[in-house]
């Protein structure tokens, strides 16, 4: 079944602990992104990436690193976290960056 | 500033009847255009698509009309169906740029039996 994957779903942790969310894709798609949700703002994006070790800042960068070491996998990486990355992660993979996207099913992240 | 705007935040239809989600754009050379349907606890999922090259696409229930010339789109559902509800996000591609995808805020329909 093609998917999207994301690990861990739920995920609550104190500010300035390094945590890493993982993503990985069976569809062989070159491109994949990493957007956040929070309410009334809708999805922005943190960061794509448009090959194995190619990635660029997003929308929302500040405070998150990727990395895209295998063309299945894309972690995200927040070094220190802060309260205000408190949201819903989605991660996407597409195989063209203007064409349909698949997400998968979200992490939520709370940092208290 | 907003480059996709949904101005509606929520929608409430009765079951049966036509549901209309709206969708403006400020950039005038975005050509490609998307609607995304997410159920809560899911990720967003694909729904329906068109390019500026067309002002009408249609797939079963659901229609999607673009009005360039007013920067305008709308998804339109007939018949809205319970399971219809969700929240829609419209979203906006240049394809000729290395600009990404732009999503609009969401709106939530609430379809009533």
């Amino acid at each position: 079944e093609a998917q999207v994957t994301q690990n861990p779903r739920y995920l609550i942790t104190v500010t300035g602990k390094k945590l890493t969310v993982t993503c990985s894709q069976n569809m062989n798609h070159e491109y994949m992104s990493w957007y956040r949700q929070d309410p009334g703002l809708g999805l922005r994006q943190i960061y794509y990436s448009m090959n194995v070790e190619v990635t660029d800042k997003g929308d929302v960068p500040e405070g998150y690193k990727v990395s895209r070491k295998e063309k299945r996998n894309f972690p995200l990486i927040l070094e220190s976290p802060s309260p205000n990355q408190t949201s819903l992660y989605f991660c996407a993979s597409t195989p063209n960056r203007h064409g349909e996207q698949y997400f998968g099913p979200g992490t939520r992240l709370t940092v208290t | 500033d907003q480059q996709v705007k949904q101005n509606s935040p929520s929608l409430s239809v009765q079951e049966g009847r036509i549901s209309i989600l709206n969708c403006d754009y400020t950039n005038s050379m975005f050509d490609y255009f998307l609607w995304y349907k997410k159920y809560p606890a899911e990720g967003p999922t694909f729904l329906i698509s068109i390019s500026s090259i067309k002002d009408k696409n249609e797939d079963g229930r659901f229609t999607v009309f673009l009005n360039k010339s007013a920067k305008h789109l709308s998804l339109h559902i007939v018949p809205s169906q319970p399971g219809d509800s969700a929240v829609y996000f419209c979203a906006a591609s240049d394809r000729g740029s290395q600009g990404n995808l732009i999503f609009g805020k969401g709106t939530k329909l609430s379809v009533k039996p």
